[in-house]
């Protein structure tokens, strides 16, 4: 029974170019999070998602930033025009149905380390 | 938005010693949550509290869900080796209509070196 599997688990950019980073919930997990954690820092959330609807995106940067979790395959976070700013790990985290008490424990994956040149 | 203040940033501590460490916020929160993170890995889930005045046990690890439900402490007693790492508080707020569902707002980590 897999976890959080994402990929890749480094990725090296020039400034400029794009990033897609992937991540595949626990089976069963129908509910996907982005954080992002810069060095030294806690995670900040990114957004929400669940199969084809964006729930909550208000952590996300206005420009160049978007995620998606289609009907079949991976959730993608995807960066355009890579700028330095961005090199940060980028965790995704799934739950299953929310439970009714509202609590929703989120399992990790092991996170993809973008670093931008 | 909503911060957590997690305290204290980082510890030094000797093998079989007893640790403690804190997070605290100015709203609400209906779940705590702790968690640790080992170099180069996700967080891994320790302890969830859903109630005010919640006390709950995990081995030597142990939290607690403040009354007020702004407050939550985690302590590790007789600390052993692997107990390095980053430990995160995350607090959740209630839901309303599906949103926020899930979001756990982070503090900033306590990072925790422990000397054999």
């Amino acid at each position: 029974n897999a976890g959080v599997m994402q990929n890749p688990r480094h990725l090296v950019r020039r400034r400029g170019q794009e990033a897609r980073l992937r991540c595949s919930p626990m089976k069963g997990h129908s509910h996907v999070y982005w954080y992002r954690q810069l060095p030294e820092e806690g995670l900040k959330f990114m957004v929400y998602l669940q199969k084809e609807n964006i729930i909550d995106e208000s952590g996300m940067p206005k420009e160049r930033f978007s995620a998606e979790f289609p009907k079949e395959g991976p959730s993608i976070l995807r960066i355009q025009q890579v700028v330095r700013g961005d090199s940060a790990a980028y965790f995704c985290a799934s739950s299953p149905v929310q439970a009714s008490s509202g609590a929703n424990v989120l399992t990790f994956g092991a996170g993809s380390r973008l670093t931008v040149l | 938005g909503q911060q957590l203040n997690q305290s204290p940033q980082s510890m030094f501590i000797q093998e079989g010693e007893d640790v403690s460490m804190n997070c605290t916020s100015s709203s609400i929160f209906n779940t705590w949550l702790w968690y640790k993170q080992d170099p180069g890995e996700g967080p891994v889930l320790l302890i969830a509290l859903y109630k005010a005045g919640e006390l709950t046990s995990n081995g030597r690890l142990t939290a607690q869900f403040g009354i007020t439900r702004k407050d939550s402490f985690l302590n590790i007693s007789a600390s052993i080796p692997s107990d390095v790492g980053i430990y995160f508080c995350a607090g959740q707020s209630p839901t309303i209509n599906n949103t926020n569902a899930g979001k756990s707002t982070f503090g900033d980590g306590t990072t925790l070196t422990v000397k054999p």
